[in-house]
C-alpha cells in the first residue's frame, strides 16, 4: 500500500497567488481529513469528508480556503488569495471509520512570502 | 480551554529512564483515544490506541481514566530512538483532535 500521497512536498509562493494542495487517500478509506500544523497552534482540523461529501468544514479559517473531493481517490485544498499567515505544514489523512486512528500523508510545507 | 491539553515539555531523560506523559481532554463524549508520535519535519504516526482497561505494547503502556478525562503514556527503558514529540489524540464521532504535543529527548 502506497499510503496517503500528498503533493507538492514543498510550495513557496508569493502573497496573493493561488495555491492548490493535493491528496490521494489510501484506497478503500472513505474518510479524508485536512489538517494544518503551525508552531503556535499545533495540528488543527480544517475539514473532513466522508464518501467524498464534506461533513464538517468549521475549521476552515476563512473564505479564502476551499476544499473539494471530486472522487474517492483525490482531494484538493485551495487557498486563494494566499497570505503569509497561511504558511504552515498541511497534512492530509484518511481512515475507514470506526474507532481507528488516521494515516497521515507526508504533508505539504507551504511558505507564502 | 483547549480540547486536549498536554505538558509541552521538553522532557530530557537519559537512556534507560522511565518517562510518563499526561494529557487531559474536555469533551466527555469523546469515544476513542490514541497516542501519536511525530519526528521532526515528519508526519504524525500512530503509536498506540488507548483503552479503558489500559494497554501495553512492548515498552509502552497507555492508560485512560474516563471519569477524570485523563490519558497517560509510560515509556520504560527509553531509547535514543524514542526522541520525538508525542501527541495525545481524542476522537469524537469521526474527527480527531490533537494536543500540542510533548517533546521528548533521550540522551546517551
Amino acid at each position: 500500500d502506497a499510503g496517503v500521497i500528498q503533493s507538492p512536498r514543498h510550495e513557496v509562493t508569493e502573497m496573493g497567488q493561488e495555491v492548490t494542495l493535493r491528496c490521494k487517500p489510501i484506497s478503500g478509506h472513505d474518510y479524508l481529513f485536512w489538517y494544518r500544523q503551525t508552531m503556535m497552534r499545533g495540528l488543527e482540523l480544517l475539514i473532513y469528508f466522508n464518501n467524498n461529501v464534506p461533513i464538517d468544514d468549521s475549521g476552515m479559517p476563512e473564505d479564502r480556503f476551499s476544499a473539494k473531493m471530486p472522487n474517492a481517490s483525490f482531494s484538493t485544498l485551495k487557498i486563494q488569495p494566499s497570505e503569509p499567515r497561511d504558511s504552515a505544514v498541511y497534512f492530509c489523512a484518511s481512515n475507514n471509520g470506526g474507532g481507528r486512528g488516521y494515516t497521515f500523508g507526508s504533508g505539504t510545507r507551504l511558505t507564502v512570502v | 480551554r483547549k480540547e486536549v491539553e498536554q505538558d509541552p515539555g521538553p522532557f530530557n531523560v537519559p537512556e534507560g529512564a522511565t518517562v510518563a506523559f499526561n494529557c487531559t481532554y474536555s469533551n466527555s463524549a469523546s469515544q476513542s483515544f490514541f497516542w501519536y508520535r511525530q519526528d521532526c519535519r515528519k508526519e504524525p504516526k500512530l503509536l498506540m490506541s488507548v483503552y479503558s482497561s489500559g494497554n501495553e505494547d512492548g515498552r509502552f503502556t497507555a492508560q485512560l481514566n474516563r471519569a477524570s478525562q485523563y490519558i497517560s503514556l509510560l515509556i520504560r527503558d527509553s531509547k535514543l530512538s524514542d526522541s520525538a514529540t508525542y501527541l495525545c489524540v481524542v476522537k469524537g464521532n469521526n474527527d480527531m483532535r490533537f494536543g500540542a504535543g510533548t517533546r521528548l529527548t533521550v540522551k546517551p
